[in-house]
């Protein structure tokens, strides 16, 4: 079993839908989460940082832990065709980083 | 412009040639990191560095080097290149390892053949 799982997609929402991606992870030592965006021929860029469980919310984006069902979820209110990229959970408990799978996006206009 | 820098950007080489990738940052980051991205894998963890002459393994370490003998810069070393190597590699810093927010450089593809 891979410590994050990631549903890879793709998937495609037209523009204004409200986005779901998630990931669930399996060391319940893990404290600090993450999502990284990573555009065509880039490298991934941080996006949403989340400190054990809550939410976390940054304009059209929130970002959710669960760790009592080891969850965590990033939501994207009113998306936008320039949010088409491939979205990366991750996690650390420490110096190592524990990245997911990525989930491709595409909004079409 | 705070960044991080890698070369080459792209690499065609031949099984057992040896080869070297440079990865600098000028942040003063303290924590530097390797990885490869492979499709279905997401981004692997190759090696870490929490400082100067500080190194660790990753999740996937075999066949592959590190150094960090100066803070600013940690090269990824191929001693004997094989094709299952054939990935996209990224660096990354941070100023507090991987709690911190990872800067990544722009990749490098490398193709072995």
């Amino acid at each position: 079993q891979k410590e994050v799982e990631q549903d890879p997609g793709p998937l495609s929402v037209p523009e204004g839908a409200i986005v779901s991606l998630n990931c669930t992870y399996s060391n319940s030592a893990f404290q600090y989460f993450m999502w990284y965006r990573q555009y065509s021929r880039k490298g991934p860029e941080l996006l949403m940082y989340t400190y054990s469980s809550g939410n976390k919310e940054d304009g059209r984006f929130t970002a959710q832990v669960d760790k009592s069902s080891k969850y965590i979820s990033l939501f994207i209110r009113d998306s936008q065709p320039s949010d088409s990229a491939t979205y990366l959970c991750a996690t650390t408990g420490g110096f190592k980083t524990i990245f997911g799978a990525g989930t491709r996006l595409f909004v079409k206009a | 412009e705070a960044q991080v820098t890698q070369n080459p950007r792209y690499l065609i080489t031949v099984t057992g040639k040896k080869l070297t990738v440079t990865c600098s940052q000028n942040m003063n980051h303290e924590y530097m990191s390797w990885y490869r991205q492979d499709p279905g894998l997401g981004l692997r963890q190759i090696y870490y560095s929490m400082n100067v002459e500080v190194t660790d393994k990753g999740d996937v370490p075999e066949g592959y080097k590190v150094s960090r003998k100066e803070k600013r810069n940690f090269p990824l070393i191929l001693e004997s290149p094989s094709p299952n190597q054939t990935s996209l590699y990224f660096c990354a810093s941070s100023s507090r390892g991987g709690q911190g927010t990872q800067y990544f450089g722009p990749g490098t593809r490398l193709l072995v053949l």
